[in-house]
Parts: structure tokens; C-alpha cells; sequence
């Protein structure tokens, strides 16, 4: 399993494009990237996912650089309600045979302050 | 809407006593995850399961114990509850196709007095 490092906290004003960034220099071909999100006193929810390049949805953007040895989770003009601690994944999506484990590391907690 | 749903939100169990904590997804997901959090630890994996009857270990299996007996139903157990199980126990399920999109539950805040 791909070993992940990304920053314990970071902070910041609210407004304000917010990117954190993950990394995974051991990241195998068929690993994707996977980001979640966890409020207080509640379970991590699932984010955004990326294999290469750029994916954005609703919520984040992620950028892959070519090597992909890291990757950028971006959180355009955050609110107070983005504070919560966001954590960097890197497995195979489809575990096919079994025996998959999803391990998470401790995240990164983000507070945006007002 | 998809779920996972814990038993309890909040349990305060005694030193020694045999604890389950049970946890029922209706996604018909074949991965199941029991997990705990501790303040500065972030979420540490305690075993997984791909399927029905089979389980592993995963980095902090000690003390604990699991059982799938049916796809929907992943329980951990606690032979024997001590004061350093008190901690929060979060379940999580995914399917095969997309092992890495995983719903949590709310979580049961398990205190062993």
C-alpha cells in the first residue's frame, strides 16, 4: 500500500481558494487518489477521486500531476462550514479479488477562520 | 439514500465485560471496515472484511474480534473491554467495483469505565 504524507493542519480566512497537498511517491499504475472530508463527531464522507490530470466536481478539485507522486486537493473560496479534517487515500478502486484495505492516515485539519 | 447504521451512538460498558458493536449496511456492499479514532491518531483500522465469513487483521487488531455472518452485518467485539478501548468506533462500507468510495457510519462513542 502506497504510504501517504500530507501537512497536520493549515489554516485559513474564509473566501479565501484553499489547497492541500498529499504525497504518495510510492503510488502504483493502478492506484487512484481518493479525498475525504470528516466533520466533527462524524464518519469521514468521500470526496473526490482522480487517477491523472484534473477532476473536479461540485465540491473540490483535485490536480495529478504527470509523475504522480502527489496531488492538490483544492477547495475554491472556503466558508466556516469547510472546517473539518481532510484525509488522502491511495489504493485501487476495484479490489477485484478481495481483501482490500483502506487504510487512512491522521489528515489534515483544516480550520477557516472568519 | 445509501446507509450504514451503527447500533449505538454512545455506550459506557465496564472493565471486563464482553461488548458488541454492530453495524448493518444496505448497499449490498461485499467490503466492510471496523475503524477507531483517537485524538492525534487520526483513523487506525482494527479488520476488514470482503465477505461474508472473512475477516483480516488490520493495524490495530488486538483485543477485538469480528464477525460477518451475513453481507449486511459486521460486528466487532470486545472479549474483554478495557480502560484503552474507550475510544470512538466508526464502520464503513464499499463495494468491490469502487473499494475506495467508502460510506461511514455516525459512529459509537464506546466509554469503558
Amino acid at each position: 500500500l502506497a504510504k501517504t504524507t500530507q501537512p497536520i493542519s493549515m489554516d485559513s480566512y474564509e473566501g479565501q481558494e484553499v489547497n492541500i497537498t498529499c504525497s504518495h511517491n510510492n503510488i502504483a499504475t493502478n492506484d487512484y487518489i481518493t479525498w475525504y472530508q470528516q466533520f466533527p463527531s462524524q464518519g469521514p464522507r468521500f470526496i473526490i477521486q482522480g487517477y491523472k490530470t484534473k477532476v473536479t466536481n461540485e465540491v473540490a478539485s483535485l490536480f495529478i500531476p504527470a509523475d504522480r507522486k502527489s496531488s492538490t486537493l483544492s477547495l475554491p473560496r472556503v466558508s466556516l462550514s469547510d472546517t473539518a479534517v481532510y484525509y488522502c487515500l491511495v489504493g485501487e478502486v476495484a479490489s477485484g479479488a478481495g481483501s482490500y484495505q483502506l487504510t487512512f492516515g491522521k489528515g489534515t485539519k483544516l480550520s477557516v477562520i472568519p | 439514500d445509501v446507509k450504514v447504521t451503527q447500533s449505538s451512538r454512545y455506550l459506557v460498558k465496564r472493565t471486563g465485560e464482553k461488548v458488541f458493536l454492530e453495524c448493518v449496511q444496505d448497499m449490498d456492499h461485499e467490503n466492510m471496515f471496523w475503524y477507531r479514532q483517537d485524538p492525534g491518531l487520526g483513523l487506525r483500522l482494527i479488520y476488514f472484511s470482503y465477505d461474508v465469513k472473512m475477516k483480516e487483521k488490520g493495524d490495530i487488531p488486538e483485543g477485538y474480534s469480528v464477525s460477518r455472518e451475513k453481507k449486511e452485518r459486521f460486528s466487532l467485539i470486545l472479549e474483554s473491554a478495557s480502560t484503552n478501548q474507550t475510544s470512538m468506533y466508526l464502520c464503513a462500507s464499499s463495494s468491490l467495483a469502487r473499494s475506495t468510495e467508502a460510506f461511514f457510519g455516525q459512529g459509537t462513542r464506546l466509554t469503558v469505565v
